[in-house]
Order: C-alpha cells, then structure tokens, then sequence
C-alpha cells in the first residue's frame, strides 16, 4: 500500500522560480490537504480540499496555488518562490471530514528557495 | 480561533521510564477531537492516540495514553516504558467537529529523545 505519496522529496529553488508539488493517494479518501512545517511553528494548513471539485484556503495560503486535479491528486504549486517559502511541505488525506479524524501523511517535502 | 500550545520544546528520559508530554488547547466549541501524533526522523508523521472530547475516560493505545482535563484544556500524553524507538518529534492537534472539514490545528511540537 502506497497511501499518500509526494513528490519530489527535495528541490531548490531560486527566488522567483516556479515549481508544483505532486501529491496522490491511493486510499479514496475524500479530503486532502497541505501543511508546511517550519521549526517552532509546528503544522500549519496552507490549503485544503474537503471534496473533489472543492478547495479551501488554510491558515497560510499567500504564495501558494493548489488543484484537486481528481479524487487521488492534490498539487500545491508555488508560483514565484521567496526564501519565506523554504519549509518542508506534507499532504495529507482522511476518507472524510470527521469520521475518524485521523489524517494521513504523505513522506513530506523539502523546499529550500534561495 | 482555536490554538494549541505545547511549551516544552524539548524532553528526554531514560529507557524503560515513564515520560508526560504536555497540551494545552483553546477553543470554544464543545464538539472536538484532540491527537497526539508522532514525527520520527524519518519525517513521516503517524497518529498516537485520539480522544473525543464528549468521551470522560481518558484514551490508552498500549504503553501511550492521555489525561484529558477537558475543564482545564489540558491533553497530555504519558509514555510509559519508554523505548529507543519513542525518539520522535510529537505534536498534539485539534479538530472541530462541529466543522465537515478535517482540519487540523497543531501545536508547536515536543522533541523528545530516549536515551539507552
């Protein structure tokens, strides 16, 4: 079982560059998300998508753009990177809102913007 | 705005004791969901343990458990016998179950490392 999957695991990135982040799982979950963690500061949502066809603004959506191109793929994409953006970035999926509130997490990805 | 503060940024214990690992939480919503998850080097996270908040008795998942102190927005988790493998970031979060989408809010996180 793959489960939540990401890609790529790292990059850099030069301040004004573009790139996608990758996410798909394999579960048929219904809601998926991206967070970034960043020392000190835990988890923070950045977007989300509850549903197919749905998405939502997280805590910290500012430089970020994302497609729920299907029920299994959640891109979050970065269109012109700042060093603010360096962080390590996770999907995660749950099969729904709240039927267990259990989230699971994709291996994360780390992004250094220079 | 609900939040979640975990102030120990940093904790250790020896192998084979018993470690606590401290939450606090702020919401106003009687309908919630509080975790414990566990980040181990490897970066990928995995759920501990879960307590629904209309639930009195506290939750245990073999040597983890919690002391949920709901009047206090206290959620603690307690490692007892604790193993090399424990090492790990551990971060508690919080989920509005009033709300459809699975949000999580997480704290600031706890690393904790077991020492042979």
């Amino acid at each position: 079982n793959a489960g939540v999957t990401q890609t790529p695991k790292f990059q850099v990135l030069k301040t004004g560059q573009s790139m996608t982040l990758q996410c798909a799982q394999d579960m048929n979950h219904n809601s998926m998300y991206w967070y970034r963690q960043d020392p000190g500061m835990g988890l923070r949502l950045i977007y989300y998508s509850a549903s197919e066809g749905t998405t939502d603004k997280g805590e910290v959506p500012n430089g970020y753009n994302v497609s729920r191109l299907n029920k299994r793929e959640f891109s979050l994409r970065l269109e012109s990177a700042a060093p603010s953006q360096t962080s390590v970035y996770f999907c995660a999926s749950s099969f729904s809102g709240t039927s267990t509130g259990e989230l699971f997490f994709g291996e994360g990805s780390r992004l250094t913007v220079l | 705005a609900q939040t979640v503060t975990q102030s120990q940024p940093e904790m250790s214990v020896q192998e084979a004791e018993t470690v606590t690992l401290s939450c606090t939480y702020d919401t106003s919503e009687s309908n919630y969901y509080l975790f414990w998850y566990k980040q181990p080097p490897s970066r990928q996270m995995i759920l501990v343990i879960r307590q629904e908040a209309y639930k009195q008795q506290n939750a245990t998942e073999n040597r983890f458990s919690v002391n949920f102190q709901k009047a206090a927005k206290s959620f603690s988790l307690k490692i007892s016998d604790s193993q090399l493998g424990d090492t790990a970031m551990y971060f508690c979060a919080f989920m509005d179950g009033s709300s459809n989408t699975g949000k999580l809010i997480f704290g600031q996180g706890t690393t904790l490392q077991v020492k042979p």
